[in-house]
């Protein structure tokens, strides 16, 4: 059965500090990849997402960025965290299943604190 | 502009009872829909979905309903039981948005909260 893991799983880091987080899956082949973030009060927005090794698509502006360095590991990354950058980061995984990807399977989840 | 409404932030059931959630939705080429379960701290748990080419879908106590002339859909769960207290988010997405692969829309969620 398929698996995924992120770390760490709570995160206080201060303002401009760099920031570093992965997601890895297991049991699955070529799976998409996606990072999401929950706001306080909101509901997931999805950041990036990739169909590939090295292949990365932004949903949105922002100081983040994601990396995806093998079929099953994808990270996300800042250079200088905002305040405005806490919230629970959320990977997921889906592969194609009866002719789409809709189906997403989600993991723990990190929640980032900048203060 | 949010393309996926849940406009009710939370919800109170008693127990045994019928939990309906609602969601709206304004982006045509939405065709495929999912409903999923989140408690605090922890990632959202798939729960059921539905096709547009269908109008219900129903999985043991939870049935998801898809009225497609008013953008609509909601969530049955019946009976209610305690362990249904959480957070639902109704998501969305395209087919011609690379088969879904681009990832999903997601509404603000509503608390389901069951009353003993």
């Amino acid at each position: 059965s398929q698996t995924i893991h992120q770390w760490p799983a709570t995160l206080v880091q201060p303002v401009g500090s760099p920031l570093s987080l992965e997601c890895t899956v297991e049991g699955t082949s070529n799976p998409n990849l996606y990072w999401y973030r929950q706001a306080a009060g909101r509901g997931l927005q999805l950041l990036f997402y990739s169909v590939g090794i090295g292949q990365i698509s932004s949903e949105v502006p922002q100081n983040l960025s994601a990396s995806r360095p093998q079929d099953r590991q994808f990270i996300l990354s800042s250079k200088k965290l905002l305040l405005s950058d806490s919230g629970f980061y959320l990977c997921a995984w889906s592969v194609w299943t009866s002719g789409s990807f809709h189906e997403q399977y989600f993991g723990p989840g990190t929640r980032l604190t900048v203060t | 502009d949010q393309q996926v409404k849940q406009n009710s932030p939370s919800l109170s059931v008693q127990e045994g009872r019928i939990s309906i959630l609602n969601c709206d939705y304004t982006n045509s080429m939405f065709d495929y829909f999912l409903w999923y379960k989140k408690y605090p701290a922890e990632g959202p748990t798939f729960l059921i979905s539905i096709s547009s080419i269908k109008d219900k879908n129903e999985d043991g106590r939870f049935t998801v309903f898809l009225n497609k002339s008013a953008k609509h859909l909601s969530l049955h769960i019946v009976p209610s039981q305690p362990g249904d207290s959480a957070v639902y988010f109704c998501a969305a997405s395209a087919a011609n948005s690379g088969g879904g692969a681009d990832g999903l829309t997601f509404g603000k969620g509503t608390h389901l909260i069951i009353q003993p």
